[in-house]
């Protein structure tokens, strides 16, 4: 099984300021035959289902503010959020959906300062 | 457009099975590539993977509880059901259940709202 380990557990970023989430996977979710990280992030609010941001590592979801960026390859992955605003406040998950269990991650808790 | 909606009982006792179904439009899970996953999140930790099943009939299980889950499709009715039997307090939880794009089987796009399962005698 693939471990998905994220840090920190929790962060506080003042609004306007730059959020930066880092998750690492126990092996490599690139595939090798079409070059893709199966690696997603999820936005999840209190009192309402997770949201889809980036998938494939960096491709932006539709809707997603550009403000949300996804990077990394292989085993070590980031999401920044460039300029945080009020509505950014959430738990965001790293998920890989190489192999199974499609595990995520243990969350990381955004608060603004 | 696709929804998705998850129904089941709200509360169950320990030792009973638990049965939830999700329910869906604007997909068919007869389409080539297409899946439905569950998951939950037990109050105050983080989301959990549970299982999924795909258009062929694929059905990948946590590991953790592959003993205890069952999960079955009803394409004729849009339908995905998941089971999971010798309910404990440990499964108390919001369990979501969500679609897989074509390709992308496990990741998540679109999610129902989720139905929170409490496990108490």
């Amino acid at each position: 099984d693939i471990v998905m380990t994220q840090s920190p557990d929790s962060l506080a970023v003042s609004l306007g300021e730059r959020a930066t989430i880092n998750c690492k996977s126990s092996q490599s979710v690139l595939y090798s035959s079409n070059n893709k990280n199966y690696l997603a992030w999820y936005q999840h609010k209190p009192g309402q289902p997770p949201k889809l941001l980036i998938y494939w590592a960096s491709a932006r979801q539709s809707g997603v503010p550009d403000r949300f960026s996804g990077s990394g390859s292989g085993t070590d992955f980031t999401l920044t959020i460039s300029s945080l605003q009020a509505e950014d406040a959430a738990v965001y998950y790293c998920q890989q959906y190489y192999s199974s269990p499609k595990d995520f991650g243990q969350g990381t808790k955004l608060e603004i300062k | 457009q696709i929804t998705l909606k998850e129904s089941g009982p709200t509360m169950v006792k320990p030792t009973q099975t638990l049965t939830l179904t999700c329910t869906f439009t604007g997909f068919s899970l007869s389409t080539s590539g297409v899946a439905v996953g569950w998951i939950r999140q037990p109050p105050g930790k983080a989301l959990e993977w549970l299982a999924l099943v795909q258009w062929d009939d694929n059905k990948p299980y946590s590991p953790s509880l592959k003993n205890r889950l069952t999960i079955t499709k009803d394409p004729s009715k849009n339908q995905v059901v998941l089971t999971l039997t010798n309910m404990g307090p440990v499964d108390t939880a919001t369990y979501y259940c969500a679609h897989s794009p074509v390709g992308s089987v496990g990741l998540y796009d679109y999610w129902g709202q989720g139905t929170l399962v409490t496990v108490s005698s």
